[in-house]
């Protein structure tokens, strides 16, 4: 069964420290990879994906399969950068459902 | 566009009460998903439709929920009898199956509290 898995449920980090959100995942099949991010009264919404290998308002993260994690992460937080942040694997043979992990809540200090 | 459109935003009931939820997904997309988000359980996968057809309802919890969707622009969900424990943010999001992997879209959310 596949599973996604955030250890922490919330972060908390002063502006312009590094941030690392965590995800494992347990997957059968080759796995898709994304994180999702909620904004204080926005919708959720896409952050990135692994296949495209981006940068997204400075935020990376790279799959590792020998780990199974795909941790997200950013040099220098910043405030705007608080929000709930979700990491979601999809099921490719499945329309596209998403499996999400229970969220880190990132908290950034001035 | 005004993206997935969901009704009710909040919605207060007292236990064994009917809550309906509705959702209008962007135009064009052909899969729709229900989620459920609480503290302590995260975002859970009710149920999913592509091409309205119900897909997978494994996710739904217990013959109390059930979901419809009637044509390309409209689902329901509903809860009969409302439950305390239902209280949770219920989301609809839309995707094109064709289109990016895994990007969902999602509604704003509708806030049930069961009292």
């Amino acid at each position: 069964a596949q599973r996604v898995t955030q250890p922490e449920k919330l972060l908390s980090v002063f502006k312009g420290a590094p941030v690392e959100l965590k995800c494992n995942y347990s997957y059968s099949g080759s796995p898709e990879l994304f994180w999702y991010v909620q904004y204080s009264r926005q919708r959720l919404q896409l952050l990135l994906r692994h296949i495209s290998r981006e940068s997204i308002k400075g935020f990376t993260a790279d799959l590792n399969k020998g780990e199974t994690s795909f941790h997200l992460k950013k040099p220098f937080a910043q405030e705007e950068d608080s929000a709930m942040y979700y990491c979601a694997l999809s099921h490719l043979n499945a329309g596209n459902m998403l499996t999400f992990g229970g969220g880190t809540r990132l908290m950034v200090k001035p | 566009d005004a993206g997935v459109i969901q009704s009710p935003r909040h919605e207060v009931t007292e236990m064994g009460q009917e809550v309906t939820l509705r959702c209008k997904p962007i135009s064009g997309h052909n899969s729709l998903f229900w989620y459920r988000q609480t503290m302590m359980r995260g975002l859970e996968l009710l149920i999913y439709f592509n091409n309205n057809v119900p897909i997978d309802d494994s996710g739904m919890p217990e013959d109390r929920f059930s979901a419809k969707m009637p044509n390309a622009s409209f689902s329901t969900l509903k809860i009969q009898p409302s439950e305390p424990r239902d209280s949770a943010v219920y989301f609809c999001a839309s995707s094109l199956v064709a289109g990016w992997a895994g990007e969902l879209f999602f509604g704003e959310g509708s806030r049930l509290t069961v009292l």
